[in-house]
């Protein structure tokens, strides 16, 4: 199975702030790379898929890049509704791993 | 717009089978891939695995042994079934549609889950 590995577990951040989360495959997964946000309580929202396309209806201020192993998910001018916690998921082999999570939580 | 509704008991004992339906509604079940994603209390996920429209599966190699995945078109429902279930398989089940593509060979490469349903929560106790 390939490994997804998210930093930092968890972080705290201001309403304004610029925010990057990083996640590492333990191999090569292309661009089939995927990030969610999630609220308390809520199913997973898709963000980006493909590494960098952003899904439709999700605010321009979300962005992903990356190839290969190493992906990004930044957040520029953090809003109080992107409190939440976020997760990378491959979809380049079965099964379709998810990372573990980072909690962006208001400092 | 689509959207997915899980359905199923809340509680299971142990050693029997978890059985869950994702009724798709607002869209076809055709042609898509369909998948079942799980959330341990207070973790991270857990991707089960995924079925083609026409029955083909994916599963995740940690559960194949007890995961067996179905689809009914006519109904436009898929489903779960894990059998020999532990307190380990207490979760909140969700099922989710996936992005997917076809090169010009005929590979398929899949992408997000999109869609999602609300979740279900399955607590396994006697």
């Amino acid at each position: 199975d390939i490994q997804m590995t998210q930093s930092p577990s968890s972080l705290s951040a201001s309403v304004g702030d610029r925010v990057t989360i990083t996640c590492r495959a333990t191999q090569s997964i292309s661009r089939y790379l995927n990030w969610y946000q999630q609220e308390p309580g809520k199913a997973p929202k898709l963000l980006v898929f493909g590494a960098s396309s952003l899904e439709r209806g999700v605010p321009s201020r979300f962005s992903g890049s990356g190839l290969g192993t190493d992906f990004t998910l930044t957040i520029n001018s953090l809003q109080p509704e992107d409190f939440a916690t976020y997760y990378c998921q491959q979809s380049f082999s079965t099964p379709h791993t998810f990372g573990g999570g980072t909690k962006v939580d208001i400092k | 717009q689509v959207q997915l509704q899980e359905s199923g008991p809340g509680l299971v004992r142990p050693s029997e089978t978890l059985s869950l339906t994702c009724s798709v509604s607002g869209g076809s079940i055709s042609p898509k891939y369909w998948g079942w994603i799980r959330q341990s209390p207070g973790k991270g996920l857990e991707w089960i695995g995924n079925i083609f429209y026409s029955g083909s599966t994916n599963y995740n190699p940690s559960l194949k042994s007890r995961v067996t995945l179905s689809i009914d078109t006519s109904k436009n429902q898929f489903s779960l079934s894990l059998s020999s279930v532990t307190a380990a398989d207490t979760a909140v089940y969700y099922c989710a549609r996936t992005i997917w593509d076809e090169d010009i060979v005929g590979k398929h490469y899949h992408y997000g889950l999109d869609v999602w349903g609300q979740g279900i929560t399955v607590t396994v106790s006697s």
